[in-house]
């Protein structure tokens, strides 16, 4: 089955400075990749994904890298604020699985004002 | 849209006792999926629906855990006899099920068994 590997497993910034936050998948045949962010008491909300079709995705802050062959992908912050501090998980998910979604352990990010 | 509606939030019982935590999926969403989150354990995959007919089960930690979904809007998970290492935070989740698709999560339910 698929596994996917996240790091860091904690990250602190200064705000307006940039966050870089990396997973590997195992499964080639995956092909759909999305980041959830989770605020303390919440459910993991998503904020961006990436389909195997394309290599990168932009939305405001935010974007997300795609290497196929190394079997990667990355989320990007720039210009960090406080308010987004919270822990990031990527995913990944293929037809082989249905829709089931492999979750990476997240990462606890920390922008400091 | 109401998003997944999931009840109670927060449940504090005793070692033995049955807890049966409730999920409301997006309307229009035919798959639902529940999740366990610890601090160890990260997320997990319990159990996931199609069509309101599970398909994996394979998360299930053991037979004390049972999920059913009677019809479309509605899915319930049920731990007999719940044990302290049960505690730990609940999802349910939902999507369209045509392939790969996001998921929507809810607001959990927090379960601290004593």
């Amino acid at each position: 089955g698929e596994n996917v590997e996240q790091h860091p497993s904690t990250l602190s910034v200064q705000e307006g400075d940039s966050a870089v936050i990396k997973c590997t998948y195992s499964d080639s045949a995956s092909n759909y990749f999305p980041w959830y962010k989770q605020e303390l008491g919440k459910g993991p909300q998503l904020i961006i994904d990436i389909r195997s079709n394309v290599g990168e995705k932009k939305d405001q802050r935010i974007a997300v890298t795609l290497n196929k062959t190394a079997k990667h992908f990355s989320l990007h912050i720039t210009e960090t604020q406080p308010e987004d501090s919270a822990v990031y998980f990527c995913a990944a998910s293929s037809y082989n699985a249905g829709n089931m979604l492999t979750f990476g352990g997240g990462t606890r990010l920390m922008v400091k004002p | 849209d109401a998003g997944v509606i999931q009840s109670p939030r927060h449940e504090v019982t005793e070692m033995g006792q049955e807890v049966t935590l409730r999920c409301k999926p997006i309307s229009g969403h035919n798959s639902l999926f529940w999740y366990r989150q610890t601090m160890m354990r990260g997320l997990e995959l319990l159990i996931y629906f199609n069509n309101n007919v599970p398909i994996d089960d394979s998360g299930m930690p053991e037979d004390r855990f049972s999920a059913k979904m009677p019809n479309a809007s509605f899915s319930t998970l049920k731990i007999q006899p719940s044990e302290p290492r049960d505690s730990a935070v609940y999802f349910c989740a939902s999507s369209f099920s045509s392939g790969p698709e996001t998921q929507y999560f809810g607001p959990g339910t927090r379960l601290l068994v004593l």
